[in-house]
């Protein structure tokens, strides 16, 4: 079936980093998702794609939907202290997939 | 904003006992989702609904039934509820199949004992 994997699994990082994550397919999509989730609470989105080489800005995050439609990446910039959390990507066709997550941790 | 509400934030059941966990959604939204959130095992889907009345199996259904008797509710029943249910419970709608973002509701944490 369809799997999204996520990398990196965890991440620790120092406050002022830019950040960088991703999700790969095998499969082809044709909406790309990312949540946010704080401790406690429930995923938030933060950038929907639905075309492929769509690169999309919301604040210091950059997400992108890959040419090939398998992949899409998620990039912060200069994190802070709010950014941690377990970030999620999803693909969607025909039904939506989510990946396992990759947690952020952020030195102060 | 789109908004999903969940009925409660912490639940704490007896083994065997019969659990209902209620989402609303304020948005008209066409779909609604229950998953489940457990360590080292991500988001599983349990069931969804495209409209009232409708529902269909996701990837995890046994032990649960759901409820959609009006658009803006969709209820998930343990009927018998079991140690191996206690999990992180979140509730979703979105606009549309077939590419439509989901929006959650902040989750139930069940803690069956």
């Amino acid at each position: 079936g369809q799997q999204l994997n996520q990398s990196p699994q965890s991440m620790f990082i120092q406050e002022g980093e830019d950040v960088s994550m991703n999700c790969t397919s095998s499969s082809i999509f044709n909406t790309w998702l990312w949540y946010k989730q704080d401790p406690g609470e429930g995923p938030v989105l933060l950038i929907a794609l639905y075309k492929a080489g769509e690169l999309t800005s919301n604040g210091r995050l950059t997400a992108q939907f890959g040419i090939t439609r398998k992949d899409s990446f998620l990039n912060i910039s200069a994190s802070i202290p709010s950014d941690v959390g377990i970030y999620f990507c999803a693909g969607i066709k025909n039904k939506l997939v989510f990946g396992a997550g990759t947690i952020l941790r952020v030195k102060s | 904003d789109v908004k999903v509400t969940q009925s409660s934030r912490y639940l704490v059941k007896r083994t065997g006992e019969k659990v209902f966990l209620e989402c609303v959604q304020d948005m008209d939204h066409e779909n609604m989702f229950w998953y489940r959130q457990d360590p080292g095992l991500g988001l599983r889907l349990i069931y969804f609904s495209y409209d009232v009345k409708m529902k269909e199996k996701g990837d995890i259904p046994e032990g649960y039934s759901v409820s959609r008797e009006k658009k803006e509710r969709f209820s998930l029943i343990l009927e018998s509820a079991s140690t191996n249910q206690t999990s992180m419970y979140l509730c979703a709608s979105s606009l549309f199949t077939g590419g439509s973002p989901l929006h959650f509701g902040n989750g139930t944490r069940l803690t069956v004992t």
